[in-house]
Parts: structure tokens; C-alpha cells; sequence
């Protein structure tokens, strides 16, 4: 099956500054690749996504890299705020063939120091 | 509020009963997905509906589990004779086909 690594497993940047959170997949056929956020005791909430098709999407200060060659995908935050803070998952999903579950990382938890 | 509910969203029981847990999807999704997440971990994937037809079903899915959606609407997911490793937050998911997958708050289920 998938195997999906992620790192860091803690990241600490100070305020304004950029954070990277990267992963790596084992499924070539792996085609949609989103990245949720976590809240202390909330529900994940996606916060951008991109498909196999497409190598860079940007949203504000959120930008998500894809290199299907390498079999590795990043996150990248910009001019990061206290809010920022959370736990990132990445996750891959490998559609058609009646499959359709995301298999996730296991998690950065990405600190914003004052 | 139109997201994903769950109930409960919190659960305790005794090693060896059976529990059974809800999930409501946003109304025009036609997806629904099972999720299983311990302290520390990503969700990892149980089992996916659409509609009424459950079409994959992982190998975390022990004979314990079942899940049904019996009108491919709300979705139920039960263990039985539940054990001390079963503690996890259970959550549900829906989409769209081919779209984002929202997720529910969760069922804390803690087995004593």
C-alpha cells in the first residue's frame, strides 16, 4: 500500500518568517495530494491541494510544490503569523480502482515563536 | 450548521461491549469516509461509502468493525466486544466525487 513520510515532526520559526514541511510518497500512481490543518482538539481542515497534473499552486501565503519524478511534494508558508500554529498533515490518495482513501502523514507541528 | 456531524463526540465504555457511532455528511455528498486517528498520529483510513455501496475497505478494518449507510445518507460504525487498543478519535469525512474531503469534529471513544 501507500506510504507516505513527512518531515519535520516539529518545526519552530519565528514570526514572519517561512516554513517548509515536506513529503514523500511511494504510489506513482498517487494523483491528488492535499495538506489539512489540525487545531488542538479540532477537526483537520484542508487548507490547500494540488493534483498530479499541476506542479506549483499558491494561495496567499500558502504554496504547495509537486515533483512527480521524485515521488515528493512540499508545503510552504510565507510571512508566518501566530495563527500558523497547528499540526500539518500531508496525505496522498491513489484514485480510480475503486480506491479513494487519503493516506496521511504523520504530522508536523509547526510552532511561531513572538 | 450544514458540515459533518458526529454522536457522540465523546465515549466511554468497558472493554469487551459493543459501541456504535454516527456520522451525518454534508447533505449533497455522496462520499462518506471513516477515519481513525491516535494521539500523535495522521487519520488513518477504515472504509469509504458511496452512496449506499461501501467500496473500500482497509485492512485496519478488523471483523470487529462494521459500517453501514443504509439510505447513502448517514453513516454508522460500530466495534464490538471493543478493545483497550480500539481508544482513538473516530472520524467521518465526506465529499464530493473526485472533491475535498470535509471532516466531522470526531467520537473520542476511550475503552477501559
Amino acid at each position: 500500500g501507500e506510504n507516505v513520510e513527512q518531515h519535520p515532526s516539529t518545526l519552530s520559526v519565528q514570526e514572519g518568517d517561512s516554513a517548509v514541511i515536506k513529503c514523500t510518497y511511494s504510489d506513482s500512481a498517487s494523483n491528488y495530494f492535499p495538506w489539512y490543518k489540525q487545531e488542538l482538539g479540532k477537526r483537520p481542515q484542508l487548507i490547500i491541494d494540488i493534483r498530479s497534473n499541476v506542479g506549483e499552486k499558491k494561495d496567499q501565503r500558502i504554496a504547495v510544490t509537486l515533483n512527480k519524478t521524485a515521488k515528493h511534494f512540499s508545503l510552504h508558508i510565507t510571512e508566518t503569523q501566530p495563527e500558523d500554529s497547528a499540526v500539518y498533515f500531508c496525505a496522498v490518495r491513489v484514485s480510480g480502482r475503486g480506491a479513494d482513501g487519503l493516506t496521511f502523514g504523520k504530522g508536523t507541528h509547526l510552532i511561531i515563536q513572538p | 450548521d450544514t458540515g459533518v456531524s458526529q454522536d457522540p463526540r465523546h465515549k466511554i465504555t468497558k472493554r469487551g461491549q459493543n459501541v456504535t457511532f454516527r456520522c451525518d455528511p454534508i447533505s449533497e455528498h455522496n462520499r462518506l469516509y471513516w477515519y481513525r486517528q491516535t494521539l500523535g498520529q495522521g487519520p488513518e483510513f477504515l472504509t469509504y461509502f458511496q452512496n449506499e455501496a461501501q467500496l473500500e475497505k482497509s485492512r485496519l478494518l478488523s471483523d470487529r468493525f462494521s459500517a453501514e449507510r443504509p439510505k447513502g445518507s448517514f453513516s454508522t460504525l460500530e466495534i464490538q466486544r471493543t478493545e483497550q487498543g480500539d481508544s482513538a478519535m473516530y472520524l467521518c469525512a465526506s465529499s464530493l466525487i473526485g472533491g475535498e474531503q470535509f471532516f466531522g469534529p470526531g467520537t473520542r471513544l476511550t475503552v477501559l
